[in-house]
């Protein structure tokens, strides 16, 4: 256990309303990292991010941003949701030293 | 191409088997290599993490790297009904904080 918490652990919600995912972490782990999980797809990054204020885009990022105001905090936004954000959403921390990554519980997330 | 490739199952085997999972990759410039299990409905975690060529063994499961052949395995001996999971093997550069994941392998393991 990486102490990576997520909230909410499941969302429905429905097109065109933002929602916001987060992601806490109580190890001060500098990188951090959201991905979604699909069925026929795995786990595909969505954004990462480095340091405090400090982000990345991944493979998937069209439609998502993200936020890292505090080292132990960081935050998935949709803007404006649609039914193909409809997954389970990963966060994820890397243990720096080893290159390995833990990931916590997941929030399913359903747009209607 | 996809840079990770992994047969997603499901893969079915009796209890006490020997389970063969296999992950093939098109980068050489990855490194380390990690397997993930992952229950139905969990974050995944990780099971085995490898750096480079060889074996490398904890417990029931071995890690298998061919850096040549761009082949990475993992073996379960005497599998268990608890072993019923999706496995995921995650490749990785040095130094790239980024992971490239595969699809997973689906196991079932009868009792």
């Amino acid at each position: 256990d990486a102490g990576i918490t997520q909230s909410p652990r499941h969302k429905v919600t429905e097109t065109g309303t933002p929602v916001t995912l987060r992601c806490h972490q109580t190890e001060n782990h500098r990188y951090m990292y959201w991905y979604r999980q699909d069925p026929g797809h795995g786990l595909r990054l969505i954004h990462y991010s480095y340091g405090v204020k400090d982000t990345d885009k991944g493979e998937v990022s069209d439609g998502y941003s993200v936020s890292r105001s505090k080292t132990e905090d960081f935050l998935l936004t949709l803007e404006s949701a649609t039914s193909s954000q409809t997954s389970v959403y990963f966060c994820a921390i890397n243990e720096e030293g080893t290159d390995t990554q833990y990931f916590g519980p997941g929030t399913r997330l359903t747009v209607l | 191409q996809k840079e990770v490739e992994q047969d997603p199952g499901p893969l079915s085997v009796p209890e006490g088997a020997i389970v063969s999972l296999n992950c093939t990759y098109s980068n050489s410039a990855f490194q380390y290599f990690m397997w993930y299990r992952q229950y139905s409905r969990k974050g995944p975690e990780l099971l085995m993490y490898t750096y480079s060529s060889g074996n490398k063994e904890d417990g029931r499961f071995t890690a298998q790297v061919d850096k040549s052949s761009k082949y990475i395995s993992l073996f379960i001996r005497d599998s268990q009904p608890s072993d019923s999971a999706t496995y995921l093997c995650a490749p990785a550069a040095s130094g790239t904080y980024k992971y490239i994941f595969g699809t997973g392998t689906r196991l079932k393991v009868l009792a």
